[in-house]
């Protein structure tokens, strides 16, 4: 079974630039979660999609947005770029229930350095 | 609200020794804890996770994690050391079903191992 996979794998942008982030999650996973990963922040999480709605959202500015399709595939854009968010974006994809729990499979993550 | 700490961020161990890493969590319901560890430049890896079942939880690569209610932890070990342990490893609590898979994950703990 592939496992998560994130393109592009790295990726540099300016300042002021927005940037689109893909990940396809493990087949038959309908939920995928994006985190953020900085040596400053750690790990934090942005947000959870499951069957294109948004289910969660962590504590970040608007300019952090994504999406779902109907496919489970999922995107995350980010607009109006600025230093902060050089970052290692992975994404996670679960099988969903009605209890949580579930194990997260984390694809290998975008680098992206903002110049 | 749900936290987690890591007591160390970065721990040497010698090839053939205990392995311990620390992990406390605060948490208004009872808890999901995980266990992940990250190799450079790529995602994370699940070791082992609790889920209300048996306090005591055998993970992949001869990792076990013991689940405290009373102290509010869940520390990871592993018996003897092999060069290959040498990662990051992170800590991460989901709350309950309303939180969905939203994982919330310690700092991080750097493992070096010495031949």
């Amino acid at each position: 079974k592939a496992g998560v996979t994130q393109t592009p794998r790295y990726l540099i942008k300016t300042r002021g630039q927005q940037v689109t982030l893909s990940c396809s999650p493990i087949s038959g996973h309908r939920s995928v979660s994006w985190y953020q990963q900085t040596p400053g922040q750690g790990l934090q999480f942005l947000f959870e999609y499951f069957s294109e709605t948004q289910r969660n959202k962590g504590n970040f500015p608007g300019r952090f947005s994504g999406r779902q399709f109907s496919n489970s595939r999922s995107e995350m854009n980010v607009s109006t770029l600025e230093l902060g968010d050089s970052a290692l974006y992975l994404c996670a994809s679960s099988k969903m229930g009605l209890a949580g729990g579930h194990e997260q499979f984390f694809g290998p993550g975008t680098r992206l350095t903002v110049l | 609200a749900q936290s987690v700490t890591q007591l160390g961020s970065h721990v040497s161990v010698s090839e053939g020794a205990l392995v311990l890493l620390r992990c406390n969590y605060s948490s208004s319901v009872p808890p999901y804890l995980f266990w992940y560890v990250q190799y450079p430049n790529q995602g994370l890896q699940l070791l082992l996770k609790y889920t209300s079942a048996a306090t005591l939880v055998k993970g992949i690569n001869g990792f076990e994690a013991e689940f405290k209610k009373s102290e509010t932890s869940f520390h990871l070990t592993k018996p003897s050391a092999h060069m290959s342990d040498a990662a990051e490893y992170f800590c991460a609590v989901s709350a309950n079903k309303a939180a969905g898979n939203k994982l919330t994950f310690g700092g991080g703990t750097r493992v070096l191992v010495k031949p």
